[in-house]
């Protein structure tokens, strides 16, 4: 079966660090980008970070720049997201996702989804 | 970065409405414009990409239009299953999505 699942989600506190993992199955991962979206509660989705195939470029939204460090283990079939220095607003259901037309990011498949709470 | 603008934030409609989405972009992406759908306490399933080209087996009453900076998105007869809320999604620079708009039946 074609799927992408999450793990590592915590309740964290402000300043803390967690890293999140994606295990894909059912299609050969080394041969598409990946992304981590993110939704906090009640809220809509925002984009947080991509890696190419091959994991040679990476790329962040702003509010994460220095502080999260997107990865992949190709010979696992996982993508990481490590999230350091976190903040209550980093608050969210956090969604890998494949990119099937990198770099025209069009996400043909998602995970579940891995909740992380940061507060003290 | 380029923003997405959805409207309207929420809408209710009776089962067999034609129901229409408008998504503005704050500069020109062609047709680099994909539609999702996120049903609650579920992940998102994309449905159109490229602005109008539907996904494969999603339902033909689901459509895309637009280009530039304007597009539409249009649920022909709504069905109960369809409740849900929708996002837009531009795919020229790093993604950006709208803020999504609540379909709810009457």
């Amino acid at each position: 079966e074609v799927q992408l699942l999450e793990s590592g989600g915590d309740l964290v506190q402000p300043g803390g660090s967690l890293r999140l993992s994606c295990a894909a199955s059912g299609f050969t991962f080394s041969t598409y980008a990946m992304s981590w979206v993110r939704q906090a509660p009640g809220k809509g989705l925002e984009w947080v970070s991509a890696v190419k195939d091959n994991g040679g470029a990476t790329y962040y939204v702003n509010s994460v720049k220095g502080r999260f460090i997107i990865s992949r283990d190709n010979s696992k079939s996982t993508l990481y997201l490590q999230m350091n220095s976190l903040r209550a607003e980093d608050t969210a259901l956090y969604y890998c996702a494949r990119d099937r037309r990198y770099p025209d990011d069009v996400f043909d498949l998602w995970g579940q989804g891995t909740l992380v709470t940061v507060s003290s | 970065d380029i923003h997405m603008t959805q409207s309207p934030s929420s809408l209710s409609a009776s089962v067999g409405d034609r129901v229409t989405i408008t998504c503005q972009a704050s500069q020109d992406i062609t047709t680099h414009l994909n539609w999702y759908q996120q049903k609650p306490g579920k992940a998102p399933k994309l449905l159109i990409y490229d602005a109008s080209n539907l996904e494969t087996g999603v339902p033909s009453r689901f459509s895309g239009s637009g280009s530039a900076t304007y597009f539409t998105f249009t649920i022909s007869s709504l069905q109960p299953e369809d409740i849900a809320t929708y996002y837009c999604q531009q795919s020229i620079g790093l993604p950006t999505f709208g803020q999504g708009t609540k379909v709810e039946v009457k």
